[in-house]
């Protein structure tokens, strides 16, 4: 049974704080993905990997950024937290394809910064 | 630019009716996928289905059903005799090389 697990489901910050989000797949998966999702705004890519210690930029990378030291690990990290990052994040991953494979997603955090 | 457009944003019907969640997608390539994905209240992505753009047969699984129509570059969700479980966002999506582009969801509410 394919497996992504996320750190926290609910998390609290203050402005200015580092923050890690922590993603684990255990499917061997090469590709791993990290969305925000906003309301009325749908899901929006950020950032994401082909391998270990490959990281390419999303849709939104700004105020991101990642590290992926370990094949089934990849962490989102929010350098300097701020209220417009508030918001639902979500960890998916992927087996290497020609495009087109399924992503399989954890259960997301929710991030609420003050 | 390759897009998918979910019209409706939410929709609410009395349960054991049928509901269509309509989906309909731009691309240029002449190879792609199409999914749909679940969003419970509990937050988590269930994968529902992935369809090949050479594949153009309809999908049913139980009570679902998938109505891929290339003519009009529609993909869309029929769930038949509706049942409370069934609320959730529902999103399509749509493969753009190893990524996928989803639509912004609609809203499904099935009214006890």
């Amino acid at each position: 049974d394919v497996k992504v697990t996320q750190s926290s489901r609910y998390l609290v910050k203050r402005t200015g704080e580092k923050v890690f989000l922590e993603c684990v797949q255990d499917m061997d998966h090469e590709n791993m993905f990290w969305y925000r999702q906003d309301p009325g705004l749908g899901l929006r890519l950020i950032y994401f990997s082909y391998d270990v210690k490959m990281k390419e930029k999303g849709d939104i990378p700004e105020g991101y950024s990642v590290s992926r030291e370990k094949k089934e690990r990849f962490s989102l990290i929010l350098e300097s937290a701020s209220t417009n990052q508030t918001s639902m994040y979500l960890c998916a991953s992927s087996p290497p394809s020609q495009g087109g494979e399924t992503q399989y997603f954890g259960p997301g955090t929710r991030l609420l910064v003050l | 630019a390759q897009k998918v457009t979910q019209a409706q944003t939410e929709i609410s019907v009395v349960e054991k009716e049928d509901v269509t969640l309509d989906c309909v997608y731009e691309t240029r390539d002449t190879t792609y996928y199409l999914f749909w994905y679940k969003q419970p209240p509990s937050g988590e992505l269930v994968f529902l289905i992935r369809r090949n753009s050479f594949d153009e047969q309809n999908e049913i699984s139980g009570r679902y059903s998938w109505n891929f129509q290339k003519s009009t570059s529609s993909f869309n969700f029929t769930i038949t005799a509706s049942q409370v479980v069934d609320s959730a966002v529902y999103f399509c999506a749509l493969s753009r090389d190893d990524k996928i582009i989803f639509g912004k969801g609609t809203r499904l509410h099935i009214l006890p």
